[in-house]
């Protein structure tokens, strides 16, 4: 089946680029029925979503990050990855990368996150 | 944003009990809701989408209700595995957003 796996540096500087790749294996980053997400939570708080890839490049960011994110997809390695820059120590969390499938109903079409990553702890400090 | 509230935020029951977790929307997400389990340094679990679907492989004490902005999480007899943390999230609009989380406890 589907896996994920994301892969980093495990400590970034303040100011500095946070960057992680996701790997999937088992399936494909090409495939055209499912987005491609990024997802925080902080120590000891909630879940945040930063974003999703489409295999194509297309992107949907959470306004909150989205003058400091960008996400790419590389269809030959089947992966995608995250780029957060000018982090400071609020962006320290456990990073998880995450596939949407989808279930249409005639016009609608619903999404979730069925597959995660096992996620990655990245500690903003100096 | 969609705000999400759930309630309680953490509760405490025993094996064998019904438990109930409510999601509440700040507007109206039609049954755009799903729900996650958490456990201790893991990532989330997908156990129902689209308000009352079961995910594959979900054991059937698991079940979802609601639509518009008040949804229910509900664990009809609560066992050893279910202490977690259950988050609800929706995806009727960007950016996608989660609940709180509600902590289920001994």
């Amino acid at each position: 089946q589907v896996q994920l796996q994301e892969s980093g540096p495990g400590l970034v500087r303040p100011s500095e680029t946070l960057s992680l790749t996701c790997t999937v294996s088992g399936g494909s980053v090409s495939s055209d029925s499912y987005y491609w997400n990024w997802i925080r939570q902080p120590p000891g708080k909630g879940l945040e979503w930063i974003g999703y890839i489409y295999y194509s490049g297309s992107t949907n960011y959470n306004p909150s990050l989205k003058s400091r994110v960008n996400m790419s997809v590389d269809t030959s390695k089947n992966q995608f990855s995250l780029r957060l820059n000018s982090v400071t120590a609020a962006d320290t969390a456990v990073y998880y990368c995450a596939r949407d499938r989808a279930t249409i109903i005639g016009d609608f079409h619903y999404y979730y996150m069925d597959v995660w990553g096992k996620g990655t702890t990245v500690t903003v400090s100096s | 944003d969609i705000q999400m509230t759930q309630s309680p935020s953490s509760l405490s029951a025993s094996v064998g009990d019904r438990v109930t977790i409510s999601c509440r929307t700040s507007q109206s997400i039609s049954n755009y809701l799903n729900w996650y389990q958490q456990k201790p340094g893991k990532a989330p679990k997908l156990l129902i989408y689209i308000a009352s679907s079961l995910e594959s492989g979900v054991p059937s004490r698991f079940s979802g209700s609601g639509s518009e902005t008040d949804f229910t999480l509900t664990i009809s007899s609560l066992q050893p595995e279910d202490f977690a943390t259950y988050y609800c999230q929706q995806t009727y609009t960007s950016p996608r957003t989660f609940g709180q989380g509600t902590k289920v406890e001994v």
